[in-house]
């Protein structure tokens, strides 16, 4: 079967780092995708890997292991802005269709 | 650049109605693909659509459809709604420069009583 597998919940201290891990078995794959979805609005897209390797943006940085369907999203210097669901999609073809996980919940606490 | 818009932003339906659903893809982008997200869980995709022609389909009934008109936009169809239609539907958008960057459009948030 498909799968994509993403913790509920994380919590962090403002300032901090979080590391969201998410597991994929999908029956094609051409990339990792993460989003960033604040509650009401439309998930932003954040990063995408497609090789094998940590991928940085500001902030923000992405992880992926095809061999091992594993990939991160790691955040640095938390603000309270990045409480918010945070989306791992896998690229499941090469016309756009994704599969997306449950999301994973962070909070930021002061 | 306008983003990926879609109408209309909330709507309430009852049971067994239709609907129809509206997006416009960012200028340039030719393909098309439509979600449906419930409370608490991720995007579940439905359709998508490139140059007009259906280039994939999710496991939704056959009460959904949809459609991608000569200027890129699309509509996505429900017909005979159920309680458990009710969602926030959303649209992407992709170009075709080689990147699979989607962008998505504020969601329909449909509420079926």
């Amino acid at each position: 079967g498909q799968n994509i597998d993403q913790p509920t919940e994380m919590t962090a201290t403002e300032g901090a780092i979080v590391q969201i891990n998410c597991t994929y078995q999908t029956s094609g794959f051409n990339g990792l995708f993460w989003y960033q979805q604040h509650a009401g609005e439309a998930p932003t897209f954040l990063s995408y890997n497609v090789l094998d390797g940590l991928e940085e943006k500001g902030r923000f940085s992405s992880f992926l292991s095809r061999s091992k369907g594993y990939s991160y999203l790691l955040l640095k210097e938390l603000q309270m802005k990045d409480s918010a669901s945070y989306l791992c999609a896998a690229l499941t073809d090469s016309w756009g269709k994704f599969q997306f996980g449950a999301g994973t919940q962070v909070v930021v606490t002061p | 650049d306008a983003g990926v818009t879609q109408s209309p932003t909330h709507l309430i339906k009852t049971r067994g109605q239709h609907v129809t659903l509206r997006c416009s893809p960012i200028s340039g982008h030719k393909s098309v693909s439509w979600y449906q997200q419930v409370l608490g869980q991720g995007p579940q995709f439905i359709f998508q659509y490139y140059e007009k022609e259906e280039r994939g389909r999710g496991n939704f009934p056959d009460r959904f459809s949809a459609r991608q008109f000569p200027n890129y936009s699309s509509e996505l169809n429900v017909n005979a709604l159920l309680l458990g239609d009710s969602a926030l539907y959303l649209c992407a958008s992709r170009g075709t420069s080689g990147t699979y960057e989607q962008y998505f459009g504020p969601g329909t948030r449909l509420t079926v009583t």
